[in-house]
């Protein structure tokens, strides 16, 4: 158990709809970033905030949003979505800002879109 | 343009040492960064290379040479539970920017 925690588990939805993914980080981490792996991509980095500001943006469609609260919590937001979308969603995070710092992975968001 | 290459399968056999390299092709090169995950589970961090030369961590150990572009991760004493993917992955701009992970090299271990 990483101490990662995210919600829900797995997610069945309809292209077009709107999802939120949330994830609570270990107790004390200020860093957290959000992945999606799938069969064709692999491991791609969407996007990292850092004490609750972007720090960095990867692979991140303009179609999601994410955002990390004052309690350090975080919500990855897809939107009108697409076939394309199902993937594992994952969330990680670290004590430091750089990503060469350990980093933490959750269990994972399953989303399909049907 | 910018790429990470490892091999997509290897198999060794139980108690043997097995390397699994990765090269890179990139520009803003910070590091390397090792991960594991098995079957359906979550990536876990195994090493971390930002200078050349060896790390080693109990049975594993990473390595890197910049002037190669190319690092690699060895595994000694291989037991079942290794048995998982494994993936490298590069930092860049001065560690500023995120991972960006290689396609995972499946490791399966024989009896």
């Amino acid at each position: 158990d990483s101490g990662v925690t995210q919600t829900p588990k797995h997610l069945i939805t309809a292209t077009g709809q709107r999802v939120t993914l949330r994830c609570s980080p270990r107790s004390g981490d200020l860093s957290v970033y959000w992945y999606q792996q799938s069969l064709d991509q692999g491991l791609q980095f969407l996007i990292q905030y850092y004490n609750g500001e972007e720090r960095a943006k990867g692979n991140i469609l303009e179609r999601f949003s994410a955002q990390q609260f004052p309690d350090l919590h975080s919500e990855l937001n897809l939107s009108s979505l697409e076939l394309g979308d199902s993937a594992l969603y994952f969330c990680a995070s670290s004590g430091a800002a750089a990503a060469y710092n350990e980093q933490f992975f959750g269990p994972g968001t399953r989303l399909t879109v049907l | 343009g910018q790429s990470l290459e490892q091999p997509s399968e290897v198999t060794a056999v139980e108690g043997a040492i097995v390397q699994i390299n990765c090269t890179y092709q990139t520009s803003g090169f910070y590091g390397l960064s090792w991960y594991q995950q098995h079957d359906g589970g979550a990536p876990t961090f195994l090493s971390y290379n930002g200078l050349d030369g060896l790390e080693e961590t109990g049975r594993f150990s990473s390595f890197l040479s910049r002037s190669d572009s190319y690092g690699y991760l060895l595994l000694q004493e291989l037991q079942m539970k290794d048995s998982a993917s494994y993936f490298c992955a590069w930092v860049s701009g001065g560690g500023a920017d995120g991972l960006t992970f290689g396609k995972g090299t499946h490791l399966i271990i024989q009896p």
